[in-house]
């Protein structure tokens, strides 16, 4: 088993839909979550962080954590276009130090 | 958000020589940095961890005598690929560790050894 699971895709959704993307974890220690935005041929873009059950916000970005079901979603409201990318989920395992692991990445695509 | 920087971002070798990546956290002191790799439609993969005055953590298979990381101050971190042959060629990037755990990327490099 993985330790971060994502489905890879492609999730494909019209322009102007809400994005949902899931992320499952297997460490249960794990205290910080994070989405990353990859554009193909480019390097990954922090997007969000969440430390703490429930919601986070910022613009169109949703994160979600349930640390007891140990799964962390991305919401991405009024998807455009340049949302198209690959998006990474990254956690802090409890025994790793610094390092963060990464999910395969699940890739999304907007349609006009 | 942190700004980290790569240079250069895209180098053409021969097989045989050695190609030095630098990164650089250009506006907070990182004394841990990352760097991986990362082929054509594959996951990335740690190569290795540095942190700021001592030896860098090589993950399990990477060959420490090959890929030389120098981190010998908070804002600089180096990736020395000695040796170089076409199956070393790839997307290198290099992330700098934030307060929070967070890894801010630098905008990689793309080697090609022929």
């Amino acid at each position: 088993q993985k330790e971060v699971e994502q489905n890879s895709g492609p999730l494909s959704v019209p322009e102007g839909a809400i994005a949902s993307l899931n992320c499952t974890y297997s460490d249960r220690g794990s205290q910080s979550f994070f989405w990353y935005r990859q554009y193909s041929g480019k390097s990954p873009e922090l997007i969000m962080s969440i430390y703490s059950n429930g919601d986070k916000e910022d613009g169109r970005f949703t994160a979600q954590l349930n640390k007891a079901s140990q799964y962390v979603s991305l919401l991405i409201r009024d998807s455009q276009p340049s949302d198209s990318a690959t998006y990474l989920c990254a956690v802090t395992p409890t025994t790793a130090g610094n390092m963060l692991t990464f999910g395969g990445g699940t890739r999304l695509m907007v349609k006009p | 958000g942190a700004v980290v920087s790569q240079h250069p971002s895209r180098v053409i070798c021969k097989s045989g020589t050695s190609v030095k990546i630098e990164c650089r956290s250009l506006d907070f002191q990182a004394t841990t940095m990352f760097w991986y790799r990362q082929f054509p439609k594959q996951s990335l993969m740690l190569m290795a961890t540095s942190n700021e005055g001592s030896k860098a953590t090589y993950e399990q298979g990477v060959e420490k005598d090959k890929f030389l990381i120098n981190h010998a101050s908070l804002t600089l971190s180096t990736l020395t690929v000695t040796s170089a042959h076409p199956e070393d060629s790839s997307f290198y990037i290099c992330s700098a560790r934030g307060q929070n755990y967070e890894q801010y990327f630098g905008p990689g490099t793309r080697l090609t050894v022929t």
